[in-house]
């Protein structure tokens, strides 16, 4: 079983949805990452949490500890919002790498 | 010019060829890691390098090896490709502690083993 597991693992929903994927992991951590990946291949960092909640633009991150649990959401979503969304976490027991999610693909349509 | 390149971008080659892929980095950091990413998987570590002189194995080594030539360099060597070696890989390198500071990847480079 993986350490780090997302859901769903692909996602389609019409313009203007929104949207939650959702990462739960196994194990302790320090800090988790939430990564953006689109179609050309470029990983890009969105979020990096260690408690509660942080929003940027139409994007909102937020993490329960005690549950293990993260969901990333995305709201009045968009057709360029279109991408695999990747959790990733830094564990206790491995702190010289992060531990990565399988990835949800969402595709946004018009 | 991209903080991580990564070249090729794309690559084809024989069963049994050797080959490099190669990244180098402007941001100045110390640490820099090499990855792969095939479909349904996540991303799996192969090496990562903390400087010039410490290497070290990730959890999917076999097959490869690495060479740190200066701290803004570090290659990827398949000694003899196979094809299940077929897969995106991705350069990436942190400032610190990957937990706070996080990554920042390359754009990868495809390389397919026939």
């Amino acid at each position: 079983k993986n350490e780090v597991e997302q859901s769903p693992q692909n996602l389609t929903a019409q313009e203007g949805e929104f949207i939650t994927i959702n990462c739960s992991y196994s194990v302790g951590i320090s800090a988790l990452h939430w990564l953006q990946q689109h179609p050309g291949g470029g990983i890009v960092s969105l979020f990096m949490l260690s408690s509660g909640k942080k929003k940027h633009g139409r994007l909102i991150a937020t993490i329960n500890i005690q549950e293990k649990h993260s969901s990333l959401h995305i709201t009045a979503s968009h057709p360029r919002d279109s991408a695999v969304y990747i959790c990733a976490v830094r564990s206790y027991g491995a702190t010289n790498k992060l531990i990565f999610g399988t990835g949800t693909l969402l595709a946004v349509q018009p | 010019d991209a903080d991580v390149t990564q070249t090729p971008r794309n690559r084809i080659t024989k069963t049994g060829k050797r080959i490099m892929l190669e990244c180098s980095q402007t941001k100045g950091h110390d640490r820099m890691y090499w990855y792969r990413q095939d479909p349904g998987l996540g991303l799996r570590l192969i090496y990562y390098s903390f400087d010039v002189k410490d290497i070290n194995k990730g959890e999917i080594s076999d097959g490869y090896s690495v060479s740190r030539q200066a701290q803004a360099k570090f290659s990827l060597s398949l000694e003899s490709a196979i094809p299940n070696q077929t897969a995106l890989y991705f350069c990436a390198t942190s400032e610190g502690d990957p937990g706070r500071y996080g990554y920042t990847f390359g754009s990868g480079t495809r390389l397919t083993v026939v």
